[in-house]
């Protein structure tokens, strides 16, 4: 039962441009959101979070929206950098579970030059 | 800070062997994790824990043994290797509220064969 998930194993871009990453889930129980960016041969990154009393959170290139009544949040980049070539896993987090974190498969980006 | 750390980056094991996957933080973390990502996976949680001397089951603990005996320190033990627990294993610490960014380890990469 894969309660998070990315349906785009791959996403390519031209720099620039803006990149939309995709995330469904399935548990009304989750109540925050994450996106983690993993480089190879290395852990995951914290990128960005939100809330489920938010629809939209910003960090600079980074935009994470909500729509709850989807169950659907989506990650955008914009402008998208070659830096940004990585996979990005979506997680969620349930409120009665603590801190534990349930993933996605993750989304490889690619930003082509 | 060196963060998480965790050893060996690599290891082949033979089928039936055991082996202790290295894990430490030096945040003073309450909570650590165990998590396993199997190509195209998402990441899945294994065991985790909430401090020193309590540990718990996460979604595919079978196969693994924890403990927890400092704070810093999160050992992750596998007593008879399968060839299913061939994946990439990653250690993760927060402090633990449910908004807090899980930092992770580099990864050990397991082969069984």
């Amino acid at each position: 039962d894969q309660q998070v998930k990315q349906n785009s194993p791959s996403l390519s871009v031209q720099e620039g441009r803006i990149s939309i990453l995709n995330c469904d889930y399935t548990n009304s129980m989750f109540d925050y959101f994450l996106w983690y960016k993993k480089y190879p041969a290395e852990g995951p990154t914290f990128l960005i979070s939100i809330s489920s009393i938010k629809d939209k959170n910003e960090d600079g290139r980074f935009t994470v929206f909500l729509n709850k009544s989807a169950k659907h949040l989506s990650l955008h980049i914009v402008p998208s950098q070659p830096g940004d070539s990585a996979v990005y896993f979506c997680a969620a987090r349930e409120e009665t579970s603590g801190s534990r974190l349930t993933f996605g498969e993750g989304t490889q980006l690619t930003v082509n030059p | 800070n060196a963060g998480v750390t965790q050893t060996p980056k690599f290891r082949i094991l033979k089928i039936g062997q055991s082996m202790t996957l290295q894990c430490a933080q030096d945040m003073n973390h309450n909570y650590m994790y165990w998590y396993r990502q199997d190509p195209g996976m998402g990441l899945k949680l294994i065991y985790y824990s909430v401090g020193a001397g309590i540990t718990d089951k996460g979604e595919v603990p079978n196969g693994y043994n924890v403990s927890r005996s400092t704070t810093e320190d999160f050992p992750l033990r596998l007593e008879l290797a399968a060839p299913s627990q061939t994946s990439v294993y990653f250690c993760a610490s927060s402090l633990g509220r449910i908004e807090d960014t899980q930092y992770f380890g580099p990864g050990t990469r397991l082969t069984v064969l």
